[in-house]
């Protein structure tokens, strides 16, 4: 069936060095792929999207290619700050069925970026 | 905006007890769905709707779980009696059905403990 996996956390980093959280999926046809991300004590919070091969998704300096050949959307960003601590969700959508908008997820990757 | 609205925030309840959650979703989205959070288990999806229609509750735990979407603005999930494995953050989501490139947009969540 369909799945993504993302690396295990937890990540720690030091305030502004270089982010890139890994995320690989399986899937039978050609989803859209999503990262979340989740702040302590509060919901997912949709972080940025793509819908085709090729396409990046950006948000808030956070940066992702979707890479059909590599079956990967891997998350970046160069210079973390404290802020950018949470756990980050990497997600995928199929765009076929009954089962449109359901999302897939990772196991998600918990950020610590210390000053 | 309002986004997607649960009640209550936080429930403290005995073993045995009824527990219900409410979500209230984002006007005009017409998909509703139900995650459990643990940190043995991750993010679960429970069950989701599509228009009012529970679509596929495969995800429920057992019998003591069940969900309703008696209108397209309010849903419940109840757990009769409930159990200490109980204890999570549940979390209601909603979008734009058959919609595979638009996000679910998430609550803040009830995080729920049962004694």
């Amino acid at each position: 069936g369909d799945s993504v996996t993302q690396m295990e956390g937890p990540v720690t980093l030091s305030e502004e060095a270089f982010l890139t959280i890994n995320c690989t999926y399986t899937a039978t046809g050609y989803p859209s792929l999503f990262w979340y991300v989740q702040y302590p004590g509060e919901g997912l919070q949709l972080l940025l999207k793509a819908t085709k091969a090729d396409d990046k998704g950006s948000n808030k300096g956070f940066e992702a290619t979707y890479r059909k050949e590599t079956t990967s959307f891997h998350l970046e960003k160069g210079s973390v700050q404290v802020s950018d601590s949470a756990v980050y969700f990497c997600a995928l959508s199929m765009n076929y069925g009954g089962s449109q908008g359901n999302l897939i997820f990772g196991k998600g990757t918990k950020l610590s970026v210390k000053p | 905006d309002a986004g997607v609205i649960q009640s209550p925030r936080h429930e403290v309840t005995e073993m045995g007890q009824e527990v219900t959650l409410r979500c209230k979703p984002i006007s005009g989205h017409n998909s509703l769905f139900w995650y459990r959070q643990t940190m043995m288990r991750g993010l679960e999806l429970l069950i989701y709707f599509n228009n009012n229609v529970p679509i596929d509750d495969s995800g429920m735990p057992e019998d003591r779980f069940s969900a309703k979407m008696p209108n397209a603005s309010f849903s419940t999930l109840k757990i009769q009696p409930s159990e200490p494995r109980d204890s999570a953050v549940y979390f209601c989501a909603s979008s734009l059905a058959g919609r595979a490139n638009q996000p679910q947009h998430f609550g803040d969540g009830t995080r729920l403990s049962i004694l």
